[in-house]
């Protein structure tokens, strides 16, 4: 069965700093991988997709994700963090069975101070 | 930017009744989900729906679950008698294509009491 890891239940990091959140997973085969964000009281938005191609993805807001298959990770990474990008995100992988169901982690709140 | 529309954004509702929740996903789009994620949780997989019938659901989609896509534009998930622990917010989601991710809808918050 297909799962996805989110290790932190919470970042912290300073306005201005760089930015990584974590996130491991578990397929048989190829991932295809996704981040998502929610707002509060708000729905899922997608950052990125990583289907094939360049280990680097780059998404919306700035946000990129580096896919390493060795380490079966899919980091989520920003050069410079925003206040704004206080939220919760989420790691995602598509099943390999069925009609692409996505497997959720835990999700990994990120608070940028000041 | 096409978008997922759901509603409402807010129902109560009392334990024992019925409740519908309605989407209206993006109108070229051929797969639709119903996932859940109860306040501060993660989000759980309910049911995919492609070409008129269901085609994958978990194990929390039993009985009282129901989808429906009445009309080619909306896509219901039904609850026929609500318990407490439905309290949720339930999101619509729909793909025109896995390699296109998947369109999100803002969610409905489901208050049972």
């Amino acid at each position: 069965a297909q799962s996805v890891a989110q290790p932190e239940d919470q970042v912290n990091v300073a306005e201005g700093n760089p930015l990584t959140v974590k996130c491991t997973y578990s397929v048989s085969g190829n991932p295809y991988l996704f981040w998502y964000v929610q707002y509060p009281n708000r729905g899922l938005q997608f950052l990125l997709k990583y289907i094939t191609g360049d280990n680097l993805v780059k998404g919306s807001y700035g946000f990129e994700a580096e896919f390493n298959k060795s380490q079966t990770s899919f980091h989520l990474k920003k050069p410079s963090a925003l206040v704004s990008d206080s939220a919760l995100y989420f790691c995602a992988v598509r099943a390999l069975t069925g009609f692409q169901k996505l497997v959720f982690g835990t999700g990994t709140r990120l608070l940028v101070s000041p | 930017e096409p978008e997922v529309t759901q509603t409402p954004s807010h129902q109560v509702t009392q334990m024992g009744q019925e409740v519908i929740l309605r989407c209206v996903p993006i109108s070229n789009h051929l797969y639709f989900y119903w996932y859940r994620q109860i306040l501060g949780q993660k989000v759980e997989f309910l049911v995919s729906f492609y070409n008129n019938e269901i085609s994958e659901k978990s194990e929390i989609f039993d009985d009282q679950f129901s989808v429906e896509r009445p009309d080619g534009s909306n896509f219901t998930l039904k609850i026929r008698s609500t318990k407490l622990e439905d309290s949720a917010m339930y999101f619509c989601a729909s793909s025109e294509d896995f390699n296109y991710g998947y369109t999100f809808g803002s969610g409905t918050r489901l208050t049972v009491v």
